[in-house]
C-alpha cells in the first residue's frame, strides 16, 4: 500500500516557468488537498477537492491550478512561476470519515530562481 | 474561522523528562483537533486526533493529549522523552463541513513546535 505519492521530490524553475507536481493515492479517499510548507507559517492550504471533477480554493490559491478527473489523481499547476513560490509542497488525503484525519505524501521541495 | 496557536516554536527536553507541547485553538463551532508530527525531509503523520467522546486522547508513540474546551486548549503530552521524539509538531483544527460550510474536512494548521531532545 503506496498512500499518497508525490513526484517529483525536487524541482527547480526558472521565474515565469510553469510545471506540474503530481499527487497520486491509492487508498481511494474522497478528500484530497495540497499545501504549501514555509518556514515559520506552518502549512497552509492551497486547493482542496471532495471527489473526481470538484476543486475548489483553499487559503492561497493564488498562481496555482488543479483539476481532478479522477479518484486517485490531484495534480497542481504552477501556471508562471514566481520566487515567492519557493516552497515544500504537500500533497494530503482523507477518507470522508475520519473527520480529517489526512494522510500526507512525502513533499515536493521546489526552487523558483 | 478556526486558527491555532501553539506556544513556543522551539522547545527543548532532556531525555527521560516530561514533554507538554502547548496547542490552543479558536473555532466557533465545535472542532476537530490534531497533532501531528514531522521528522526531518518527510510527510506529516498523524499521531492522534480528537472528534468526539473520550477528552484523553491517546495516540502513537507515547503521546497522549487532553481536550479542554473551557481552556480551548488540547496540549500534546508525553510521560518520558526518547531521542526519536526529536521533530517538529503541529497542531491542526478542523470541523465538520456542515459547520465549516466547506466541502470537506479542512484543516488550519499552527505553526509548529520543534522538540530537541537532550542526551
Amino acid at each position: 500500500n503506496a498512500g499518497v505519492t508525490q513526484t517529483p521530490k525536487f524541482q527547480v524553475l526558472k521565474t515565469g516557468q510553469s510545471m506540474t507536481l503530481q499527487c497520486a493515492q491509492d487508498m481511494n479517499h474522497e478528500y484530497m488537498s495540497w499545501y504549501r510548507q514555509d518556514p515559520g507559517m506552518g502549512l497552509r492550504l492551497i486547493h482542496y477537492s471532495v471527489g473526481a471533477g470538484i476543486t475548489d480554493q483553499g487559503e492561497v490559491p493564488n498562481g496555482y491550478n488543479v483539476s481532478r478527473s479522477t479518484t486517485e489523481d490531484f495534480p497542481l499547476r504552477l501556471l508562471s512561476a514566481a520566487p515567492s513560490q519557493t516552497s515544500v509542497y504537500f500533497c494530503a488525503s482523507s477518507s470522508a470519515g475520519t473527520g480529517g484525519g489526512y494522510t500526507f505524501g512525502s513533499g515536493t521541495r521546489l526552487t523558483v530562481v | 474561522a478556526q486558527s491555532v496557536t501553539q506556544l513556543g516554536s522551539h522547545v527543548s527536553v532532556s531525555e527521560g523528562a516530561l514533554v507538554l507541547l502547548r496547542c490552543n485553538y479558536s473555532s466557533s463551532v465545535p472542532p476537530y483537533l490534531f497533532w501531528y508530527v514531522q521528522y526531518p525531509n518527510q510527510g506529516l503523520q498523524l499521531l492522534l486526533k480528537y472528534t468526539t467522546g473520550a477528552t484523553l486522547v491517546k495516540g502513537i508513540n507515547g503521546f497522549e493529549a487532553e481536550f479542554k474546551k473551557s481552556e480551548t486548549s488540547f496540549h500534546l503530552t508525553k510521560p518520558s522523552a526518547h531521542m526519536s521524539d526529536a521533530a517538529e509538531y503541529f497542531c491542526a483544527v478542523s470541523a465538520l463541513p456542515a459547520y465549516s460550510g466547506a466541502g470537506s474536512y479542512q484543516l488550519t494548521f499552527g505553526k509548529g513546535t520543534k522538540l530537541s531532545v537532550i542526551p
